[in-house]
């Protein structure tokens, strides 16, 4: 089974350090999603791109979060300067997606980034 | 607004006792409504897609069904094995996915 690629599983870091995650998608999807999950929140879209151009980071904060896709087969989220509150598990999704309003391929997740922020 | 909600937050279930869980939704141009199961320390794994309304998806002990503003995720006879968060998730006219918060079953044998 193909399967969405996430590392690392895990990573502590202290406050104002930063961290990269990064996402394989699986091979031949066209758009990847990054969600954060938090007991409080729940799976909040942060952003996501298609064909590598992203098309939506309004979920995003702009000032520490960027996300990239440097090339089909690599997505990165990056936070610079972390914070306590960016403690969250961080999820990559991909999916294949056709021309807007014609999308209805479900994504399928990887088994995230635990991040804890001290 | 665009919503998602789901109820029960939780549900606990003896094994053979069979529930529903609901997920209802205010979307303008839904594309799709699609069921996850979600494990601990994992990411949800698809289960199923719905596309309109009055259509029904099954996969061994769960059926999923379809309506204009909500859908039903249906447990037939549990087993342990199916205790986990179930996550619903509808799908814009622009592609982007929005989530419920998702219920968590818990079945006792």
């Amino acid at each position: 089974d193909a399967r969405v690629t996430q590392t690392p599983r895990h990573k502590v870091t202290e406050m104002g350090q930063e961290v990269t995650m990064r996402c394989q998608p699986i091979l031949g999807h066209n758009t990847v999603f990054w969600y954060r999950q938090t007991m409080m929140q729940g799976l909040e879209l942060l952003a996501y791109f298609r064909n590598r151009a992203p098309l939506d980071d309004s979920g995003m904060p702009k000032d520490r979060f960027s996300a990239e896709m440097p090339d089909a087969t690599l997505a990165t989220l990056k936070i610079q300067p972390s914070e306590p509150r960016d403690s969250a598990v961080y999820f990559c999704a991909s999916g294949l997606g056709g021309t807007q309003g014609s999308y209805n391929s479900p994504l399928h997740f990887g088994n995230g980034t635990r991040l804890t922020v001290t | 607004e665009d919503q998602v909600t789901q109820s029960p937050e939780a549900l606990r279930l003896q094994e053979g006792e069979s529930s529903s869980l609901n997920c209802s939704y205010t979307v303008s141009g839904l594309r799709g409504l699609f069921w996850y199961r979600q494990d601990p320390g994992k990411g949800p794994e698809f289960l199923f897609t719905l596309y309109s309304a009055g259509e029904e998806k099954e996969k061994e002990r769960l059926k999923a069904t379809l309506t204009k503003k909500e859908s039903f995720l249906h447990i037939t006879a549990p087993k342990p094995e199916d205790s986990a968060t179930y996550l619903c998730a509808v799908q814009f006219s622009w592609g982007k996915f929005q989530f419920g918060a998702g219920t968590q079953v818990v079945v006792t044998p």
